[in-house]
């Protein structure tokens, strides 16, 4: 079994809002990732756990706040985002650190977000 | 630094048309490759990998091959279908961080 879940599946949302998007995988995975993906682009790093940790964070604005509370767990919290956030988001786990022992990332179905 | 360069679609094939999409890396080490395909409207499922030099990936009747020589890793199929009409990412892990993707390649089947 390979399969990450993600839920909401939509969201739509405010500016002042604050949501939180959710990903779970039971592969006993040790790194877990969140993508953002635009349309017609391919995905882009958001911010990767490893063993529970926070290991990458590419520059991501603070309005994007990530968390691992066990491993198999990873949320995305999400607290004043802009118009240009909307995006599909997308979680990615693999048994260990990509790069480190050529590792397979699994994709969840993502999480499609709108903010008005 | 390390890249992933593949041909830019969109890709437009009759049904049982052969396929190839080409897709080429550089990198300082020896990367795994692979090859994720996105459905409309869906997320990322990887479609095949190779871990080192002249492994061939395989899978769904799509197969690629990786060629230290050319740093290439081309997608082929030799009958596509409707079913097959996706974008294509072409990808390679980098130690340390997380996979580097190409921009994707749209292909569009029709009967």
């Amino acid at each position: 079994d390979t399969e990450v879940t993600q839920t909401p599946k939509h969201l739509v949302m405010g500016m002042t809002n604050k949501k939180s998007l959710k990903c779970e995988q039971h592969m006993g995975h040790r790194a877990m990732y969140w993508y953002k993906q635009k349309a017609k682009k391919p995905p882009e790093l958001m911010f990767v756990y490893s063993y529970e940790k926070l290991s990458i964070n590419e520059s991501v604005p603070s309005r994007f706040s990530p968390e691992c509370p066990n491993s198999s767990l990873l949320n995305l919290h999400l607290h004043a985002l802009q118009p240009e956030d909307s995006a599909l988001y997308l979680c990615a786990s693999s048994q260990g650190l990509a790069g480190a022992g050529k590792e397979t990332q699994y994709f969840g179905p993502g999480t499609r977000l709108l903010v008005l | 630094g390390n890249s992933v360069t593949q041909m830019e679609g969109p890709v437009t094939l009759s049904e049982e048309a052969f396929l190839t999409i080409n897709c080429t890396y550089t990198a300082t080490g020896y990367p795994s490759l692979f090859w994720y395909v996105q459905y409309p409207g869906e997320g990322l499922q990887l479609l095949l990998k190779a871990t080192k030099a002249d492994d061939k990936g395989s899978n769904k009747g799509f197969e690629a091959t990786y060629r230290k020589e050319t740093t290439s890793f081309h997608l082929e199929k030799g009958s596509v279908q409707v079913s097959d009409s996706a974008v294509y990412f072409c990808a390679q892990d980098q130690a340390g961080t997380a996979l580097i993707f190409g921009k994707g390649t749209t292909l569009s089947v029709s009967s």
